[in-house]
């Protein structure tokens, strides 16, 4: 069985900190851990994905996330928030297989000026 | 490579009626899942298709159904429409059924029932 679970629903930073997106997952085996944006009415767009190479992984815009398997974690950051990185991320864990794809519960992040 | 497509992707229904809506994935991909989101709900996984054949479905009533073609492009239907169904449909296609294989996912298809 595998699960993930997005600790914070919302998180609210001022432009120009840093962000922090924290996501635990639980899986029998290793899985491949992914990380999607979705801005207002539009589909997920990936921002990056571990697949047990390196475990601190770099995405798009920015944003890295560092897989730790001691603490079962997979936090998405980013150094410096932008005012267009407002949106809802989802932390997503596959073992692949017949195991289909599990999504959190999506993070919302606010920008403020 | 063109993306995922959905068709339509605006639809307004009236309840018990019947809707089909379409996807088409990347060319190549071989895997199509379908996904309802609700802003109470949020994302949730309906049923994933691979060559055909049903993988995995999550838990819908029997209302809800899917298919796959041949060339991979799937269809699902919801019958007997009701309110809640109200909900933006999100397809998402991926080469294969591995764990490492991201989905890419196409503008949804936003489904209103009245």
């Amino acid at each position: 069985a595998q699960s993930v679970t997005q600790l914070d629903s919302h998180v609210s930073v001022s432009e120009g900190t840093p962000v922090l997106l924290r996501c635990n997952y639980s899986s029998s085996y290793s899985p491949s851990l992914f990380w999607y944006v979705q801005h207002p009415n539009k589909g997920l767009q990936l921002l990056l994905k571990y697949t047990s190479a390196a475990t601190l992984v770099k995405g798009i815009n920015g944003f890295e996330a560092e897989f730790k398997k001691s603490e079962t974690s997979f936090h998405l950051t980013k150094p410096s928030a932008h005012m267009s990185d407002a949106a809802e991320y989802f932390c997503v864990v596959n073992r692949g297989g017949y195991q289909k794809v599990t999504f959190g519960t999506g993070t919302k992040l606010q920008v403020i000026p | 490579k063109a993306g995922v497509t959905q068709t339509p992707r605006y639809l307004i229904k009236t309840r018990g009626q019947q809707v089909t809506l379409s996807c088409s994935p990347i060319s190549g991909h071989r895997s199509v899942s379908w996904y309802q989101q609700t802003p109470g709900q949020g994302l949730q996984f309906l049923f994933e298709y691979f060559s055909e054949t049903q993988r995995n479905k999550g838990n819908f009533p029997g209302r809800f159904s899917g298919r796959q073609f041949s060339n991979s492009r799937s269809e699902m239907n919801v019958s007997t429409l009701e309110l809640g169904d109200s909900a933006l449909y999100l397809c998402a296609s991926r080469p294969g059924t591995g764990g490492f294989y991201e989905q890419y996912f196409g503008p949804g298809t936003r489904l209103t029932v009245t």
